[in-house]
């Protein structure tokens, strides 16, 4: 399995602003992906992380509210935009290795609390 | 739409017991199955999976059951220990979906010494 780091592990903000998550692998992956884990509740899909082209959003997320980038096969960034507290959550990127199974690796996660 | 159910939010059992947590299905195309541990301030660890073509896999203390006509699936724990304590999430993917995983809500496990 890979080795996966995340920046910042937290942050408290304040609404309005934008907070950008850095996701850094050990390792070149195929697939990178964003979650978020609001409390309480389960992981939902953000978006998968295309190497080289535009992220693919899942129903209910967007762009211009959480771009995506992935410049190269190590490493991801994901921003939140115009954040407001509903935006609170833990964000987790992870990784998964195509042609394989569909096993995906997870990130430690970033805590992030809007207020 | 919930397509991953676990519908029991925590279980208490006692050390060197079994722990067996429980997964309900809707989509009939998933065919790839996992369990994650997650403990607090921590992402989910990958414990272990299953395909749909096989009905049990077992490493380990971990035993994971598939019953494809239920679709029902379940995480034994032999012996449990109190290491165990975390939440442990099911999730399952189709080979249409890219890879993509649908999350249950997970089950809070508590190992009692």
């Amino acid at each position: 399995s890979a080795v996966i780091s995340q920046k910042p592990s937290r942050d408290i903000c304040q609404r309005g602003t934008s907070l950008t998550i850095q996701c850094q692998v050990d390792s070149q992956v195929t697939m990178m992906f964003w979650y978020r884990q609001q409390p309480g509740q389960s992981l939902t899909l953000i978006a998968t992380a295309n190497q080289g082209s535009e992220a693919t959003y899942e129903s209910g997320f967007v762009i211009d509210k959480f771009p995506i980038s992935r410049p190269n096969l190590t490493f991801s960034t994901l921003t939140v935009s115009n954040m407001s507290p509903e935006d609170s959550s833990i964000y987790l990127c992870s990784v998964g290795v195509a042609g394989g199974p569909d096993t995906q690796y997870f990130g430690p996660g970033t805590r992030l609390t809007v207020l | 739409d919930q397509q991953v159910k676990q519908n029991s939010p925590s279980l208490s059992v006692q050390e060197g017991r079994i722990s067996i947590l429980n997964c309900d299905y809707t989509n009939s195309m998933f065919d790839y199955f996992l369990w994650y541990k997650k403990y607090p301030a921590e992402g989910p660890t990958f414990l272990i999976s299953i395909s749909s073509i096989k009905d049990k896999n077992e490493d380990g203390r971990f035993t994971v059951f598939l019953n494809k006509s239920a679709k029902h699936l379940s995480l034994h724990i032999v012996p449990s220990q109190p290491g165990d304590s975390a939440v442990y999430f099911c999730a399952a993917s189709a080979a249409t979906s890219g890879s993509r995983l649908t999350f249950g809500e997970g089950t809070q496990l508590t190992v009692n010494p």
